[in-house]
């Protein structure tokens, strides 16, 4: 169980367009979903937290204009890149947040490689 | 928040040995987790553990809440082992937050 999947794997896109990549938990229901960026040989940043039915929380820097995140469903969460330019390339993670009787656990999507040209 | 640091940052092995990896956290904890993240980019759940300590297979891990730090132990390291490690815990807030991580690399 626990599974957390995103889409697309790999996206190239040219500069000034949007690109929308989807995160989805597969088997349990995530009120709140995670937005992270990797950069190359680079721990992950957290850039926003994505709460089902509510606005969503970014981190100080990030632009929720560019970086629009909507979480419509509890399996469901997207982060669109709006107007991307090359310093946007980078390697996007979502995470979903799965409550068991001893807490809360994160478990992680295989990642979004964007490439902008 | 919190800060987290891991260490060593590097580490070479040979295959067979073993390893303890380090994770160093500034509060108490509500959420510690240990992952692997293969070369693909995966993030590979390994443990969910803010206190005690747990094994699975070569693996185990051990946290000290009192103390402040979490312990990664890997033995008889696989090739396959390669990659890099990652800690992260959160106290109040809601979100993760990750240490620089350990990249290892495994020689057969």
């Amino acid at each position: 169980g626990a599974v957390v999947s995103q889409h697309p794997s790999r996206v190239i896109c040219k500069s000034g367009t949007s690109v929308k990549i989807e995160c989805r938990s597969l088997d349990f229901q995530a009120t709140t979903m995670f937005w992270y960026r990797q950069f190359p040989k680079q721990s992950l940043m957290l850039m926003a937290t994505s709460n089902e039915g509510s606005k969503a929380t970014y981190e100080q820097g990030v632009e929720k204009d560019k970086f629009l995140i909507n979480h419509a469903s509890l399996t469901l969460s997207t982060l669109t890149v709006t107007s991307a330019h090359p310093e946007d390339s980078s390697f996007y993670i979502c995470s979903a947040r799965r409550s068991s009787r001893t807490g809360y656990e994160q478990y992680f999507g295989p990642g979004t490689r964007l490439t902008v040209t | 928040g919190i800060q987290v640091e891991q260490s060593p940052p590097d580490l070479i092995l040979q295959e067979g040995a073993n390893s303890t990896l380090r994770c160093n956290f500034s509060d108490s904890v509500n959420n510690l987790q240990w992952f692997h993240q293969n070369p693909w980019g995966q993030l590979i759940n390994l443990f969910y553990i803010p206190s005690g300590t747990k094994q699975n297979g070569r693996l185990s891990a051990t946290t000290v809440a009192t103390e402040r730090y979490s312990l990664l132990y890997i033995s008889s390291s696989q090739t396959t082992d390669s990659g890099v490690y990652f800690c992260a815990a959160n106290n109040a807030g809601n979100m993760l937050t990750f240490g620089g991580g350990t990249r290892l690399m495994v020689k057969p």
